[in-house]
């Protein structure tokens, strides 16, 4: 099992430049997320999907949106990225059980934007 | 939105010693995990606590949760080099509807 892949591992666009940054995940799990990484700031969840076909916001959604159109794949998308979106992204995926359970995290990418 | 708060920040001990986080939270939970990264590494699952268990082992961790004071510890027992990473706390919002919430972390370096 691979887990949870993330491409790319690193990019840099320019201002204004769009992207989608992919994510995969081979555990059939039904819950899926993205998060940003900065300095000092911990983990900050932008979206997440609990099935195939839906998606929710999370704490800072502004300037991304995600489809899930595979259970094993959830998207990013940046349309004209800005300079505070540099960071770095991480996908995580967990199973459904009591509550919010154990999650397993991609490697994350790193995204500069000039 | 409710956060856990790792306390502290940073924290420096020597191979051999114990290292103790703490992580404080603001409403009621389901659970309480905590998680590891290594420097520009994802995250990785160590420890799930659910809101009627007081305390949990894994290995060389000792995680206790106690809901009255909405505060959860983590301790590393005798440790090593590799144990050099931040330490996240993440809780969920009690009602099930909304995921997990991450902290700042702490940061562990651990001295040879």
């Amino acid at each position: 099992n691979a887990g949870v892949t993330q491409t790319p591992k690193f990019r840099v666009l320019k201002t204004g430049q769009s992207m989608t940054l992919l994510c995969a995940q081979d555990m059939n799990h039904e819950y899926m997320y993205w998060y940003r990484q900065d300095p000092g700031m911990g983990l900050r969840l932008i979206h997440y999907s609990v099935g195939e076909g839906t998606t929710a916001k999370g704490e800072v959604p502004d300037g991304y949106n995600v489809s899930r159109l595979k259970k094993q794949n959830f998207l990013l998308g940046l349309e004209s990225a800005a300079p505070s979106q540099t960071s770095v992204y991480f996908c995580a995926s967990s199973y459904i059980g009591e509550g919010w359970e154990t999650q397993y995290f991609g490697p994350g990418t790193r995204l500069l934007v000039l | 939105s409710q956060q856990g708060e790792e306390d502290p920040q940073a924290l420096s001990i020597q191979e051999g010693e114990n290292a103790t986080m703490n992580c404080s939270y603001k409403t009621s939970i389901n659970n309480l995990q905590w998680y590891r990264q290594n420097s520009g590494r994802g995250l990785v699952h160590l420890i799930l606590i659910r809101s009627n268990e007081r305390e949990k082992h894994s290995g060389r961790l000792r995680v206790t949760l106690d809901t009255s004071k909405k505060s959860s510890s983590l301790l590393i027992t005798a440790s090593r080099a590799a144990d050099t990473a931040s330490y996240f706390c993440a809780t969920d919002g009690g009602s099930g509807n909304t995921p997990l919430v991450f902290g700042k972390g702490t940061r562990l370096s651990v001295i040879a």
